[in-house]
């Protein structure tokens, strides 16, 4: 599976968007890009995935470089409910999900 | 649907000692997978199962085993507690390969002393 890096903390002023990178140059062709956001003392949470298109839902947006080597998460207006570990992930087959340390994302009022 | 459920949602074990943890699904979901997390650190893959009566070693399988005898169901046991198991344990499932969303539990807080 490949391995993912992110910047291990960001800050953010609340009500203002937010971009946390991602960097996946080993990505396979057929390796979704996940990413989940676990809040203190709670199990990870879903946020969003894409495999070659962007894509947005109710929570992000997610960005997805053309060569697939790099993607961004968009909040476009962060709360202080978003402060939390945020996980990129690029899984294959069987969804095994090898999630790495996060960004930890701290949100200022 | 209640989702992802575990039990306990704490437990001190002692050294040697055995346990299960017990984790359930209620949405008909074939893939089921046990991560434990240590503090300040992200999530390891234990074991994993594709369908009842499948399953295979994650990431750090050793000191714990897994049966899938059921769709439902998927308990984690630990046969000879170690210090180095102390950890936050959780259960997730998702539908098939081709759906990626992992639905998590609420965890369950072991300490071996």
């Amino acid at each position: 599976d490949a391995k993912t890096t992110q910047p291990n903390s960001m800050e953010s002023n609340e009500e203002e968007p937010v971009h946390l990178p991602c960097n996946h140059s080993t990505i396979s062709g057929t390796d979704y890009i996940h990413w989940y956001r676990q809040l203190p003392s709670q199990g990870p949470e879903y946020v969003i995935h894409g495999l070659t298109s962007n894509v947005n839902n109710r929570m992000a947006s997610l960005a997805i470089a053309e060569d697939r080597k790099s993607s961004t998460l968009i909040l476009h207006r962060a709360t202080l409910r978003d402060a939390a570990v945020y996980y990129c992930i690029v899984g294959g087959a069987t969804n095994k999900l090898i999630f790495g340390t996060g960004t930890l994302l701290a949100v200022q009022p | 649907n209640a989702g992802v459920t575990q039990t306990p949602k704490f437990r001190i074990l002692k050294i040697g000692q055995s346990m299960t943890l017990q984790c359930t699904q209620d949405m008909n979901h074939n893939y089921m997978y046990w991560y434990r997390q240590d503090p300040g650190m992200g999530l390891k893959l234990i074991y994993y199962s594709v369908g009842a009566g499948i399953t295979d070693k994650g990431e750090v399988p050793n000191g714990y085993n897994v049966s899938r005898s059921t769709t439902e169901d998927f308990p984690l046991r630990l046969e000879l507690a170690a210090p180095s198991q102390t950890s936050v344990y959780f259960c997730a499932s998702t539908l098939s390969s081709g759906a990626p969303t992992q639905y998590f539990g609420p965890g369950t807080r072991l300490t071996v002393l």
